[in-house]
């Protein structure tokens, strides 16, 4: 079975400081990872994912995540925050060779502070 | 390009009602899947349709939810009777293949 866990409720950063929101993760096979977010009232927007190439992976909005494979981890970075960035940010993972079914983490709130 | 569509936005209803959730995945998309996330918990995988065919849908919850995917286009998603538990928001979700899996806005119920 695949999981992942988003260690932390609740991350604050004060705006015009670096991001980093932690995900980690648990597959029998080769993980295809990804990251979404979502705004108030609104619904799941995609950031960016991992297939397989370059650890580093870019994505929206400034958004960026490492791949780490000896540590399970997929760690999103930005490297200066914004308030518009403030949302709840999802990690979630799924065997590259399994079924299509996504596992989530359970979310991270990301409060950035003006 | 139109993305995931997804109707009502929002929906009260009385324990013991009947709701019926839509979702129009993204125009040429063949796989479709449902989500939901309940009183802040998890997201939650439901089900997964490849064109009409439920591939997958080992996650809904018990016999009160029905899934349909008519002519393989649009799905719809149906609570009979409703209880209290099954208020949050339901995802629907769409991909070409195993390609990346996008939502839609979601639908949120309440249940009362």
């Amino acid at each position: 079975a695949q999981s992942v866990a988003q260690p932390e409720d609740q991350v604050n950063v004060a705006e015009g400081n670096p991001l980093t929101v932690k995900c980690t993760y648990s597959v029998s096979g080769n993980p295809y990872l990804f990251w979404y977010v979502q705004y108030p009232n609104r619904g799941l927007q995609f950031l960016l994912k991992y297939i397989t190439g370059d650890n580093l992976v870019k994505g929206s909005y400034g958004f960026e995540a490492e791949f780490n494979k000896s540590q399970t981890s997929f760690h999103l970075k930005k490297p200066s925050a914004l308030v518009s960035d403030s949302a709840l940010y999802f990690c979630a993972v799924r065997d590259i060779y399994g079924n299509n079914r996504l596992a989530f983490g359970k979310g991270n709130q990301v409060v950035v502070i003006p | 390009e139109a993305g995931v569509t997804q109707f009502p936005s929002h929906s009260v209803i009385e324990k013991g009602q009947t709701v019926t959730l839509r979702c129009d995945p993204i125009s040429g998309h063949d796989n479709l899947y449902w989500y939901r996330r309940v009183m802040g918990k998890e997201i939650k995988f439901l089900l997964h349709f490849v064109k009409e065919s439920k591939q997958d849908e080992s996650g809904m919850p018990n016999n009160r939810f029905l899934a349909e995917r008519t002519g393989g286009t649009y799905s719809t998603l149906k609570v009979q009777p409703a209880e209290l538990e099954d208020s949050g928001v339901y995802f629907c979700a769409s991909s070409q293949g195993r390609n990346t899996i996008y939502f839609g806005e979601g639908s949120w119920l309440t249940v009362v």
